[in-house]
C-alpha cells in the first residue's frame, strides 16, 4: 500500500529556534498535503492543507506566517514551525491524498513528529 | 461548519464483551473514516466508508454509516485486550475529497482482562 514517510519522528529544540518538519509520499503522487497537529491525549485538528505548485490554505487561528509549508513537488511538502516556543510543543501529523487512485477513498498518514520545545 | 462528536470518549470493558462507539456529524458529508491510534503512534486506518447503509467489517470490528441520520458506529465483538487503542472516527466534506478531515475527539478504549 501506499507509503506517507515524514521525518523526523521526534525533535527537541530550543525556544525561538525554527524546526523543518518534511512528509514524503513514496510510491504515488499527492497534489495534495494535509498537515495536522495533536496534543496530548486530545484529537488531530487541522492546520492546512498543502497543495503542490500552490501557497497552502490554513484554517482559521493558524498563524501562516508561523507555520510555513513548502510544497515543492508532487511527493513532498515541508512544514516549519518558525521561532518555536514551548507552547507548540506537540505531535504534528501529515497525510497525502493519491492523485490518481481512488481519490476519496483512501488517506495515507505519515508515522508523526513530536515537537518538544525547551 | 463540520462538527464531529463522538462517544463515548472513554471505555473501559472486559474482554470478551461487545461494545459500539457513536459518530454523529453536522453537516452533509461524502466519506466517514475510522482510525486507531495507538499511544505516540501515526494513526492506522481501519474503515472508510462513502455511502448510506456501507458496512465494513475486519475481524472484531464492525464499522457502519446512515447518511440520513449522519450517524456512523464502530462495533467491537468479543474484545480481546489488543483491541485496547484509541479510535478516531473522522469525516470529511462534501467537496470530494478536497479539504481535510474534522475529527471527533476520540474514544480511549481499555480491554481488560
Amino acid at each position: 500500500g501506499a507509503v506517507v514517510s515524514q521525518h523526523p519522528s521526534w525533535v527537541i529544540c530550543k525556544s525561538g529556534t525554527s524546526v523543518k518538519i518534511e512528509c514524503r509520499s513514496l510510491d504515488f503522487q499527492a497534489t495534495t498535503m494535509f498537515w495536522y497537529r495533536q496534543f496530548p491525549k486530545q484529537s488531530l485538528m487541522l492546520m492546512a492543507t498543502s497543495n503542490e505548485g500552490s501557497k497552502a490554505t490554513y484554517e482559521q487561528g493558524v498563524e501562516k506566517d508561523k507555520f510555513l509549508i513548502n510544497h515543492a513537488s508532487l511527493t513532498l511538502s515541508t512544514l516549519t514551525v518558525t521561532s518555536a516556543h514551548p507552547e507548540d510543543s506537540s505531535f504534528y501529523i501529515c497525510s497525502a491524498r493519491d492523485l490518481w487512485t481512488g481519490v476519496q477513498e483512501k488517506l495515507f498518514f505519515g508515522s508523526g513528529t513530536q515537537l518538544s520545545v525547551l | 461548519e463540520l462538527k464531529v462528536e463522538q462517544n463515548p470518549l472513554f471505555l473501559s470493558m472486559q474482554e470478551g464483551k461487545n461494545y459500539t462507539i457513536y459518530c454523529n456529524y453536522s453537516t452533509t458529508s461524502d466519506r466517514l473514516y475510522w482510525y486507531r491510534q495507538d499511544p505516540g503512534k501515526s494513526l492506522e486506518s481501519l474503515f472508510v466508508l462513502l455511502s448510506n447503509g456501507a458496512v465494513k467489517q475486519e475481524g472484531r470490528l464492525m464499522a457502519s454509516l446512515d447518511t440520513k441520520a449522519r450517524l456512523s458506529t464502530l462495533h467491537i465483538t468479543a474484545a480481546v485486550h489488543d483491541l485496547s487503542a484509541t479510535y478516531f472516527c473522522a469525516v470529511g466534506d462534501s467537496g470530494g475529497g478536497a479539504d481535510g478531515l474534522t475529527f471527533g475527539k476520540g474514544t480511549h478504549l481499555i480491554i481488560q482482562p
